[in-house]
């Protein structure tokens, strides 16, 4: 069946910008969790839900990061105001349930902030 | 604060030599492990999980890991590299109650000389 499927793969904003990813998770699957994984670094937390509850936003760097999955299904992290640190590869992963803690991984999005 | 070293940041093998990549964590009490691996441009695949049982465990494309608990550590191994397996491996923890996201360490980089 389909993985998780993250869009844009890449995208350039200009510093100041507002921008928004996509996250498509394996059908039937209820926990999503986002990450921002850096260059030459391994992938960091950012916010996980379940259904459309968003349980656990600790990660999060800043009030300029919201994320959101409205229908418990596809879900889109959204940063406003984008500064050159955030520039980053935003991966996104699904689990079946909350009691399953195998995560499968989306392609990422590329972010470059100019 | 839970947190995963992985003390090799690049390691070169040659095809058909064996392999071991190694992986220390601190946490509070032994929790989930896992190694994921990064091919450039990808996502992270699942190679192998440890939940409970034995700890020796078995997982995809002839990748065999250990949990050793008194030395805090779950190193990843394979008898016979393949040029194919150059990619980048990533040892992750999760917490059995509570806190559903996952620690990864920084990686490492496994290059294939034939």
């Amino acid at each position: 069946g389909a993985g998780v499927s993250q869009s844009p793969r890449y995208k350039v904003a200009k510093r100041g910008q507002d921008v928004a990813l996509r996250c498509d998770p394996i059908s039937g699957h209820v926990s999503l969790f986002w990450y921002q994984q850096a260059l030459g670094q391994g992938p960091e937390f950012l916010t996980y839900f379940q259904n459309e509850a968003q349980l656990d936003k600790s990660g999060l760097p800043s009030d300029r990061f919201f994320a959101e999955r409205p229908e418990g299904s596809v879900s889109t992290l959204k940063i406003q105001r984008t500064q050159q640190e955030d520039s980053a590869v935003y991966l996104c992963a699904s689990s079946l349930s909350s009691g399953n803690y195998e995560q499968y991984f989306g392609p990422g999005t590329r972010l470059t902030v100019t | 604060a839970q947190s995963v070293t992985q003390p090799d940041i690049h390691i070169t093998v040659s095809e058909g030599a064996s392999l071991e990549l190694r992986c220390n964590y601190s946490y509070g009490a032994t929790p989930y492990l896992f190694w994921y691996v990064q091919s450039p441009g990808q996502g992270l695949q699942l190679l192998l999980k440890y939940f409970s049982g034995d700890t020796l465990v078995q997982g995809i494309k002839g990748f065999e890991a250990e949990f050793k608990r008194s030395q805090s550590s779950f190193n990843l191994r394979k008898p016979s590299v393949h040029w194919s397996d150059a990619a980048e491996y990533f040892c992750a923890v999760g917490a059995r109650t509570g806190r559903r996201a996952l620690t990864f360490g920084s990686g490492t980089r496994l290059q294939v000389q034939p």
